[in-house]
C-alpha cells in the first residue's frame, strides 16, 4: 500500500520556466491538498480539492494552478517559475475535510 | 499572520526522560488540533489529536493536553526514546475548514 506518492522527489528550474509535480493517492480519499513548508514556518496550504473535478485556493496559491481530472491524482503547475517557489512541496489526502492527513514524502523545488 | 506558533524551534531530552512540545494559537475559534511527526526526507506523519470539547486525549506514550483559556496545548512524551527524535509539528483547524500548521519544533533524544 503506497499511501500518497509523489513525483518528482527533487527538480531544478529556471527563472521563468514551468513544470507540473504529480501527486498519487490510492486511499480512494475525496480529498487532496498541496502545501508548501519553508524555514521556520509551518506548512501553508497552497490549493485543496474536496472531490474529482473540484479546486480551491488556500492560503498561499498565487504563481501556482492545479487539477482534478482523476479522483487519485492532483496535479500542481509552476507556469513560470521564481526563485520566491523556491521550497518543499507536499501533498497530502484525507478521508474527511481538513481531518487527519496522510502526507506524501515530499518534492524539494528550487528555482534559480 | 501565524495563528498557531511554536516558539521553541528546538528541544533536547535524554532517553527515558519527559518530552513537552508547546503550541499556542491565537484564534479561539480553532476546534480541533493535531500533532504530526516528520522525520528528514519523509512527509509528516499524524501521531495524535485533541477536539476543543475535551482537555486530554492520551495514546500509549503520548499525551496531548489543552488549555483553551490560555490558547495553549502541549504534547507530552513519556518516556521519550531516541527513535522520537523528529520535527514536531502542531496544527487546528475550525469546522473542518482550512488548517494552519506551526512552524515545528525539532526534538533530539539523546541516548
Amino acid at each position: 500500500n503506497a499511501g500518497v506518492t509523489q513525483t518528482p522527489k527533487f527538480r531544478v528550474l529556471k527563472t521563468g520556466q514551468s513544470m507540473t509535480l504529480l501527486c498519487a493517492q490510492d486511499m480512494n480519499h475525496e480529498y487532496m491538498y498541496w502545501y508548501r513548508q519553508d524555514p521556520g514556518m509551518g506548512l501553508r496550504l497552497i490549493h485543496y480539492s474536496v472531490g474529482e473535478g473540484t479546486t480551491a485556493k488556500g492560503e498561499v496559491p498565487d504563481g501556482y494552478n492545479v487539477s482534478r481530472l482523476k479522483k487519485q491524482n492532483f496535479l500542481l503547475g509552476l507556469e513560470s517559475a521564481a526563485p520566491s517557489q523556491t521550497s518543499v512541496y507536499f501533498c497530502a489526502s484525507t478521508p474527511g475535510q481538513f481531518t487527519e492527513a496522510f502526507f506524501g514524502q515530499g518534492t524539494r523545488l528550487t528555482v534559480v | 499572520d501565524q495563528q498557531v506558533k511554536q516558539n521553541s524551534p528546538s528541544l533536547s531530552v535524554q532517553e527515558g526522560r519527559i518530552s513537552i512540545l508547546n503550541c499556542d494559537y491565537t484564534n479561539s475559534m480553532f476546534d480541533y488540533f493535531l500533532w504530526y511527526k516528520k522525520y528528514p526526507a519523509e512527509g509528516p506523519t499524524f501521531l495524535i489529536s485533541i477536539s476543543s470539547i475535551k482537555d486530554k486525549n492520551e495514546d500509549g506514550r503520548f499525551t496531548v493536553f489543552l488549555n483553551k483559556s490560555a490558547k495553549h496545548l502541549s504534547l507530552h512524551i513519556v518516556p521519550s526514546q531516541p527513535g522520537d527524535s523528529a520535527v514536531y509539528f502542531c496544527a487546528a483547524t475550525i469546522n473542518n475548514n482550512d488548517m494552519r500548521f506551526g512552524a515545528g519544533t525539532r526534538l533530539t533524544v539523546k541516548p
